[in-house]
């Protein structure tokens, strides 16, 4: 069966320092998404991503964020500047299409851990 | 804003029936999903509503009372591996399909 597929499955790094989460989403879909879960906390929004631009973001996804598809097959979340409160699963997910019940396929998530 | 309210967590014995509810009060509303979460894993698919009534998948049943804004998911003959997190999530209407997700309940199956 198709899957998303992230790496690195975890990361450890020094606050301020940049981050490159990357994932490959499932091949014949269209869409593209980034989530994040703080341990313990529910999974929340942070962008879409649809024909090479960002289609929607949440208000987590500010000028510290930015995503990029930069060959056929890779999506990438960029973090500039990492906060300790950046630690978090960071869940890359993609869907065929985006309307009514077009379902989002997580991968197994990118563990961020911030010191 | 959005709010979806499901219990934080629910403890049932192997091989009952388990009902997990989730209530919405949301603007727009297009239709609900239920994810399962193992802890430290990713959220996996498991049903999706948009008509009210129940839907049937196996074990797992998800029904839909759009007019009262509550949905549950119904899980038969529960085994150990259903200790899991169970999340509700809205599809949202009004141009914007992201689907925004409950804090999820955490089930724990005891044999």
């Amino acid at each position: 069966e198709p899957e998303v597929t992230q790496t690195p499955s975890h990361q450890v790094t020094q606050m301020g320092q940049e981050v490159i989460l990357r994932c490959v989403p499932i091949s014949n879909h269209l869409y593209f998404y980034w989530y994040r879960q703080i341990l313990g906390q529910k999974v929340e929004f942070l962008v879409s991503f649809y024909n090479n631009e960002i289609s929607e973001k949440s208000e987590i996804f500010d000028d510290q964020f930015s995503v990029e598809r930069p060959d056929g097959s890779n999506f990438t979340l960029k973090i500039r500047s990492t906060k300790l409160e950046d630690s978090a699963m960071y869940f890359c997910a993609s869907s065929a299409g985006s309307g009514t019940g077009n379902t989002i396929y997580f991968g197994e998530g990118s563990w961020l851990t911030v010191v | 804003g959005q709010n979806i309210d499901q219990p934080t967590e629910m403890t049932a014995t192997e091989g009952a029936i388990v009902q997990i509810n989730c209530t919405y009060q949301t603007s727009g509303f297009n239709g609900l999903f239920w994810y399962q979460q193992h802890a430290g894993e990713a959220p996996t698919f498991l049903s999706y509503n948009v008509l009210d009534g129940l839907e049937e998948k196996g074990r797992f049943s998800s029904f839909l009372s759009r007019s009262k804004g509550y949905s549950y998911l119904l899980l038969k003959e529960l085994q150990m591996k259903d200790s899991a997190s169970y999340l509700c999530a809205v599809q949202l209407s009004g141009g914007s399909y992201i689907p925004t997700f409950g804090r999820g309940t955490s089930l724990i199956v005891h044999p």
